[in-house]
């Protein structure tokens, strides 16, 4: 069965600093989608970035980049320069190819301190 | 850059009464997708359309039913509410294809008391 692992409930990273979200991910398929999306406390759902199964180079979107190893089947989204506003939750999901409806994972909640 | 559109923002109901969500996805979307979001959990996949069709299904109990009309738009309909139906719908929307990253609304809140 398809499934997207998160195995950091919280992670703390200080402002200008950069952190490395981990997201796993099962599947047989060989052709797939991985995402990530932020959740503020306010609720809404904003897409930050996205990578295919058969793109060669890692996705890049300002100041988020995204770690893809295929062979461990990782996803890891990597911010940069950390700012107050990046406080969130981070969801890493995924999309088979017969089917566009996002798995998420459990999420990891990230808090940015001065 | 206009965004996916849910109306209301906020919804209280009663335990066995009726509700209706509605969507406005962005101009040119031709899939609408609807989830619901459990307090504290990830957002779980009910049903998507394609150009106006059912496209999947997910984990939507019968007590729900959905449709979009031919202006795009969509609505996500509930009867019987129960308390567990507390949650937040979020509604999406995409161009065709597993590699579209699907935009979402600010969601519903639905209350149940």
């Amino acid at each position: 069965a398809q499934k997207i692992t998160q195995t950091q409930p919280g992670m703390f990273v200080q402002e200008k600093e950069a952190v490395t979200l981990d997201c796993t991910y099962d599947t047989s398929d060989q052709s797939y989608g991985l995402f990530w999306y932020k959740q503020p406390s306010s609720g809404e759902m904003i897409f930050l970035i996205y990578q295919g199964s058969y793109d060669e180079q890692n996705a890049t979107e300002g100041r988020y980049s995204l770690n893809f190893q295929k062979a461990r089947k990782s996803a890891n989204l990597v911010i940069s320069a950390s700012q107050l506003g990046d406080s969130a939750m981070y969801f890493c999901a995924m999309t088979l190819y017969n089917t566009d409806k996002l798995i998420f994972g459990t999420g990891t909640r990230l808090q940015v301190f001065p | 850059a206009a965004g996916v559109i849910q109306s209301p923002r906020h919804l209280i109901k009663e335990k066995r009464e009726t509700a209706t969500l509605k969507c406005y996805p962005i101009p040119r979307h031709d899939t609408v997708y609807w989830y619901q979001q459990g307090p504290g959990q990830d957002p779980q996949f009910l049903i998507s359309f394609y150009e106006k069709m059912q496209s999947d299904k997910g984990s939507i109990p019968d007590r729900f039913s959905a449709q979009q009309f031919s202006d795009y738009h969509s609505e996500l309909n509930m009867s019987s509410l129960e308390l567990g139906d507390s949650a937040l719908y979020f509604c999406a929307s995409s161009l065709k294809g597993s590699n579209q990253p699907q935009h979402f609304g600010d969601g519903t809140r639905l209350s149940i008391l």
